[in-house]
């Protein structure tokens, strides 16, 4: 059974910084591309970042892009998301959402909230 | 620019059938695209993957009652025989070279 397993939500100050981990088991993760999708209170599905299976296409979307960072760890099926300057508008439910081999999401994790605010 | 657009809502009966629809933006008509559900409270589920050609491939688990098509640049979700269960957000997703898209979703009531 595929699962993935988010961590390291919490309350952070504005410019502040958060790691965001993401446990994966059930399938072989150093086979697939993964991304983060947030979801900000009351809002629909937004894409944050893309990773292939070897790191080497990393993929943001505008509203992250130089203050996200992010990145895996093939040997510990993990993935992670480093979030830098962090602003209000960041305040959101982050999942962690994995690649079918034919490019859809096909699993998602439970998400994880972290809230930006003084 | 790569967009896909879903209307906002939709309400069908205990024991219907409904159709839920996500338009791909202009110069995407070709482009597959996958259906999640995201119930109350909880995180989005996988449904389907939907191609161009209304060929799909569902996700582990989705019933039956669940089937995709398409036409020209429109992807459909169908629900039949509605259940208190299917009461959820719905959204279309798409992927292009260097991005991944989101529908803005769709609310389902089930009356």
């Amino acid at each position: 059974e595929v699962q993935l397993v988010e961590s390291g939500g919490g309350l952070v100050q504005p410019g502040g910084s958060l790691r965001l981990s993401c446990a994966a088991s059930g399938f072989t993760f150093s086979s697939y591309s993964m991304n983060w999708v947030r979801q900000a209170p009351g809002k629909g599905l937004e894409w944050v970042s893309y990773i292939n299976s070897g790191s080497s296409t990393l993929y943001y979307a505008d509203s992250v892009k130089g203050r996200f960072t992010i990145s895996r760890d093939n040997a510990k099926n993990s993935l992670y998301l480093q979030m830098d300057s962090l602003r209000a508008e960041d305040t959101a439910v982050y999942y962690c959402a994995k690649d079918s081999s034919s490019w859809d999401i096909d699993y998602w994790g439970q998400g994880t909230l972290v809230t930006v605010s003084s | 620019q790569l967009v896909l657009t879903q209307s906002p809502s939709a309400s069908a009966s205990l024991g219907a059938s409904v159709k839920l629809t996500c338009t791909l933006s202009s110069g995407h008509s070709s482009y597959a695209i996958a259906w999640h559900q995201q119930q109350p409270e909880k995180g989005p589920r996988y449904l389907m993957k939907l191609n161009s050609d209304g060929s799909h491939k569902k996700g582990d688990g989705i019933p039956d009652r669940f089937s995709g098509s398409s036409s020209g640049a429109e992807r459909y979700l169908t629900i039949s025989s509605l259940q208190s269960e299917d009461e959820a957000d719905y959204y279309c997703q798409t992927w292009g070279t260097d991005i991944r898209v989101f529908g803005g979703g769709t609310k389902l009531t089930v009356l």
